[in-house]
């Protein structure tokens, strides 16, 4: 089975500020894919970062970082230079080859002015 | 582009009754996805759709629910008869056919029984 969990119900950051989500990932998969999606208030969500557990190098989109260990089964999602375009609900996803998504809890993130 | 749509955005229908939500996929996107978060809860799959096929739908909670899609475009989820634990929100996403390719998501459809 796989899980997914994420510990932090809510978190909050001053803007310009950094803020890091946690994420832990099991499964017994030695292949799978790792994603974190936000959904902004009553928005859409979309995906925000994507993780091939095979490569070791940490994806990057512009302000958004992770840092995946994959002995550790982490999967933090870093945001730099926060804005207030960045609150929003944050969930941490995870699959294997059959592309069915087991979503954390959520996190929701508000960027203070 | 258009993206993922949904129909309709609300529902709010009465114990026994019947509901049909829409979704249309992403033009070219074989992959169709239904999830559904309820209330203070993560969001839960349903079932995947690879074009007009159920490849997987371990995650349809009772035979309540019936998924379709006809000729491999929009999909159709019928909930029939709504129960209270049915309410919450119903996304679909899709995919392009590539290997846990990112998955687009629509606005969902927030369904409320009464």
């Amino acid at each position: 089975a796989q899980t997914v969990t994420q510990s932090q119900p809510e978190m909050s950051v001053q803007e310009a500020e950094t803020v890091t989500l946690s994420c832990t990932y099991d499964t017994s998969e030695n292949n799978y894919y790792l994603f974190w999606y936000k959904q902004p208030p009553s928005r859409q969500m979309i995906l925000v970062i994507r993780q091939e557990a095979y490569k070791q190098q940490n994806a990057t989109e512009n302000r958004f970082s992770v840092n995946f260990q994959k002995a550790a089964k982490s999967f933090s999602l870093k945001i730099s230079d926060s804005q207030l375009g960045d609150t929003a609900m944050y969930f941490c996803a995870g699959t294997s080859n059959t592309g069915k998504l087991i979503f954390g809890q959520g996190t929701t993130l508000q960027v203070k002015p | 582009e258009a993206g993922v749509t949904q129909f309709p955005s609300h529902s709010v229908i009465e114990k026994g009754q019947t509901v049909t939500l829409r979704c249309d996929p992403i033009s070219g996107h074989d992959n169709l996805y239904w999830y559904r978060r309820v209330m203070g809860k993560e969001i839960k799959f349903l079932l995947h759709f690879v074009k007009e096929s159920k490849q997987d739908e371990s995650g349809m909670p009772n035979n309540r629910f019936l998924a379709e899609r006809t000729g491999g475009t929009y999909s159709t989820l019928k909930v029939q008869p709504a129960e209270l634990e049915d309410s919450g929100v119903y996304f679909c996403a899709s995919s392009q056919p590539r290997l846990a390719g990112p998955q687009y998501f629509g606005p969902g459809t927030r369904l409320t029984v009464l």
